[in-house]
Order: structure tokens, then C-alpha cells, then sequence
């Protein structure tokens, strides 16, 4: 099975609102990532987790915080968005980091619109 | 700094007209080289890593080949489901051992 799942996969929220994105994989992999997507663009990475641990931060604002509850689990946790935040937030999973080179697998996406 | 260039940005075929999509690189040193497809909406979807030069994957109408610069994609005998964005991402030796993504070529097959 190489299904990552997602939820919700839609989400429109205010931006005074706290929301919060959840991923799952069940394929035993040890890292996993957050990435954004604008329309036409392709996926810009905000954050990857190996062994459960902030493994790195591309500089992104504070208003986004990510969590690893366990290694199957990983959420990305939203609070006083701006309009331009509004994309597809995907996450991704691989066997590793280092190394490799390792192939990701992406769950769909959640569609985030912030009014 | 590692770059990923794929072109053309945009390629309409008829069904059954095969071509090629390009991914250039530059890196230190290529770990390897990844190909996904991408449907609207959607996350990308894995199709195939390659390793070194001279490598090839084939996988239904797609075949992928890696040289020391550059991967293609050939797509033989398109279908409309092959409509979709193709991108590229490449895992250098050294440096960042995050994917560098392509911006993609967007493919529409028209029946």
C-alpha cells in the first residue's frame, strides 16, 4: 500500500480562525513533509520531519506549526492565515532523508482558501 | 545551487502522436532523478526514479532515460488519459538531499 491520506480536502477559513491539516502513512516510512502548491507552480517545500523530529524549516512564517505525533501521523496546525496563503498544502512521505536517493509519496492534498 | 529546468512549459498532442518532455540538470552530483505526474488538484504521483546514465523505465506508453545532463519522457501513442503535468525532481549527492522540483511540462492529449 503507498497511499498517503489527507484531511480535510477542502478548507476555507478566516483569518482569525485556527484550523488544523492532518496526514497518515502506513508504509513505515521515517520522513515526512509539508509542501505548498500554488496554481501552475510546482510544490515548494515548507517542512520535512525524519525520525519524527523538525529535521528542517524553510524559513516559513510562524503561523504555520507543525507537529509529528508518532511516525505514521503528521499535521500542520494553521492559525491567523493571510489570503495569499490560500493553495494546495500537500504532504509527502519517504523510507528516509539521508541518503537514498528515496522516491516520495504524495497524499492529495487539502485545498485551503482563506477569505 | 542545484537547478531543474523541463521544457516545453506546455505540449498539446493528438491521440496516438508520440513525443518527448525534457529535464535538464544541474548538480553537484545527481543521487538520482524522479519523474511524477500530477493531475489537477491533486498530489503528484510517482512514476519512476532513475539512477545513472544510461538507465531507462518503461511503465504502459512511458519510457524515461537519463544521460549525464538531461531525462526524457517519451510518451508512445498518447491517450487523453495521459493528460496531466509531468514533473521532474532531482536528489543531488551533495548539498541538500531534498528533491529540487522542475516547474513541470503540462501535457494535453486530445482524442
Amino acid at each position: 500500500d503507498t497511499e498517503v491520506t489527507q484531511t480535510p480536502k477542502h478548507l476555507v477559513m478566516g483569518m482569525t480562525n485556527k484550523k488544523s491539516l492532518k496526514c497518515e502513512q502506513h508504509m513505515g516510512h521515517r520522513a515526512m513533509y509539508w509542501y505548498k502548491q500554488k496554481a501552475k507552480k510546482p510544490p515548494e517545500l515548507m517542512f520535512v520531519y525524519s525520525y519524527e523530529k523538525l529535521s528542517i524549516n524553510e524559513s516559513v512564517p510562524s503561523r504555520f506549526s507543525p507537529e509529528c505525533p508518532n511516525s505514521s501521523l503528521l499535521n500542520l496546525h494553521l492559525h491567523a492565515l493571510q489570503p495569499e496563503d490560500s493553495a494546495l498544502y500537500l504532504c509527502a512521505s519517504s523510507q528516509g532523508v539521508i541518503r537514498g536517493p528515496y522516491e516520495q509519496y504524495f497524499g492529495p492534498g487539502t485545498r485551503l482558501t482563506v477569505t | 545551487e542545484d537547478q531543474v529546468t523541463q521544457s516545453p512549459e506546455a505540449l498539446r498532442l493528438q491521440e496516438g502522436e508520440s513525443s518527448s518532455l525534457n529535464c535538464s540538470y544541474t548538480v553537484s552530483g545527481l543521487r538520482g532523478l524522479f519523474w511524477y505526474r500530477q493531475d489537477p488538484g491533486k498530489g503528484p504521483e510517482f512514476l519512476f526514479t532513475l539512477y545513472s546514465a544510461g538507465e531507462e523505465k518503461e511503465k504502459e506508453r512511458l519510457k524515461a532515460t537519463l544521460t549525464k545532463k538531461e531525462s526524457f519522457l517519451h510518451i508512445t501513442a498518447p491517450k487523453p488519459e495521459d493528460s496531466a503535468t509531468y514533473l521532474c525532481a532531482v536528489q543531488a549527492s551533495g548539498g541538500s538531499y531534498i528533491p529540487t522540483f522542475g516547474r513541470g511540462t503540462s501535457l494535453i492529449v486530445h482524442p
